[in-house]
């Protein structure tokens, strides 16, 4: 049962434009979103987080958007950076249980000079 | 620097045999997480613990255990071990689980079955 997906495995941008990764998820008691990065050898790094009672979360070059009708949230990065080249994965956390993250199979974006 | 420490950094070892990754929280973090990355998927929940007491489970198999002492330091336990075990294993931390996110992360532990 994915709750959380990434449909795009990759994206490709160009240095300087706007680089928007998706993510969908499908249950409804998620209360916090959260945006990680992933360089190779190395853990996950926190980005970006928005929570379930707001639409826009902004800090500096990322903009996290969620739509809570459509359950979806979106990455955007403007200005892409090459050093955004990185593995990015969604993830979310839901109210029941003990409130772990559950996540997203991640997208890959590559920043192209 | 996340601040959570894991050691080993990679481990081989073969089918069939045991192992033990170790995690060392935040300073002040109270809750540990242990999540499994195969090839290129995402990270599957394994366990969670908070102030020594186990708090929830998630796709961990009974090969698997793990525990938090009392310094806070976790340790997952990987048993009977078989080629598709083979992944980075990953641990969090947090204050609490009641505290909003984020979870820091480690850089994880590459295990490879042969």
């Amino acid at each position: 049962d994915q709750q959380v997906k990434q449909n795009s495995p990759s994206l490709s941008v160009q240095e300087g434009r706007i680089s928007i990764l998706n993510c969908d998820y499908t249950n409804s008691m998620f209360d916090y979103f959260l945006w990680y990065k992933k360089y190779p050898a190395e853990g996950p790094t926190f980005l970006i987080s928005i929570s379930s009672i707001k639409d826009k979360n902004e800090d500096g070059r990322f903009t996290v958007f969620l739509n809570k009708s459509a359950k979806h949230l979106s990455l955007h990065i403007v200005p892409s950076q090459p050093g955004d080249s990185a593995v990015y994965f969604c993830a979310a956390r839901s109210l029941q249980g003990a409130q772990k993250l559950v996540f997203g199979q991640g997208t890959r974006l590559t920043i192209n000079p | 620097d996340s601040g959570v420490t894991q050691t080993p950094k990679h481990l081989i070892t073969a089918t069939g045999q045991r192992v033990t990754l170790r995690c060392s929280p935040r300073s002040g973090d109270l809750s540990v997480y242990w999540y499994q990355q195969s090839l290129d998927q995402g990270l599957q929940f394994l366990i969670q613990y908070y102030n020594g007491e186990e708090r929830a489970k998630g796709n961990i198999l009974e090969r698997f255990s793990a525990q938090q002492f009392p310094d806070l330091h976790s340790e997952l336990n990987l048993s009977s071990l078989e080629l598709g075990d083979s992944a980075l294993y990953f641990c969090a931390s947090s204050p609490s689980p009641a505290d909003p996110p984020p979870l820091h992360f480690g850089n994880g532990t590459r295990l490879t079955v042969t």
